[in-house]
């Protein structure tokens, strides 16, 4: 089973900075199974990125994926006041099938 | 508009058994493959259940297997989850989450609101 490792815990900006979010697998996956997701408190998690590149609907361009192999990236351009919240990484396994998720990173305002 | 709205969730004692329901609408049910996840008081996101349209195939994560079953109503549009032999780690929020293929890809991509399993005595 793949382990994700998000990095940092926790990252204290202000907004106009630029997030930089790692998330670093055991074991090579597949770009096209990572994806990114941002959760606020007592909402349920909202799709970023998939395909470690790809934004899903509705997502603003300042939200970028990037990474191969085992190392990702969740790049946050200039923080707006309404991204502040815990972002999480998954990927996809096939064998056995299933979702796995890094323990998450909370962006929090300096 | 995609909607996945759970229910069934509450307070029930170790050992006990609750059945959780997620209605969907704004999209063709019956083409989605669905899952559960989980996530406890204050922790991260866990992986639960996997189920295809069909029904036919079905997924479970080790920590759960052999206690719930996953099941679905394509003609209800409806998505399930049967929670036997409760225990106090399977206290959580449960969310019913839609499967995504697209462009090669695979995630998940609408998620409901989710409801509360707490298991205590």
């Amino acid at each position: 089973e793949i382990v994700l490792t998000q990095s940092p815990g926790t990252l204290s900006l202000s907004p106009g900075e630029r997030a930089t979010l790692s998330c670093r697998a055991s074991q090579s996956v597949s770009s096209s199974y990572l994806a990114w997701y941002q959760q606020k408190p007592g909402q349920a998690p909202r799709l970023l990125i998939y395909g470690a590149s790809s934004r899903a609907t509705g997502i603003p361009d300042r939200f970028s994926g990037s990474g191969s192999g085992t190392d990702f990236t969740l790049t946050i351009s200039r923080l707006e006041p309404e991204d502040f919240a815990v972002y999480y990484c998954q990927q996809y396994g096939s064998s056995p099938r299933m979702y796995t998720f890094g323990q998450g990173t909370k962006l929090e305002i300096k | 508009e995609v909607q996945l709205v759970e229910s069934g969730g509450g307070l029930v004692q170790p050992g006990g058994s609750l059945r959780l329901s997620c209605a969907a609408s704004g999209f063709t049910f019956s083409s989605y493959e669905m899952n559960w996840v989980r996530q406890a008081p204050g922790k991260g996101l866990e992986w639960v259940s996997y189920i295809s349209s069909s029904g036919s195939t079905i997924y479970y994560a080790d920590s759960v297997k052999g206690r719930f079953t996953i099941s679905r109503d394509n003609a209800k549009n409806s998505l399930y989850l049967q929670m036997n032999s409760l225990r106090a780690e399977d206290t959580a929020v449960y969310y019913c989450a839609r499967d995504f293929g697209g462009e090669g890809a695979r995630t998940t991509d609408y998620w409901g609101q989710g409801t509360l399993v707490t298991v205590s005595s």
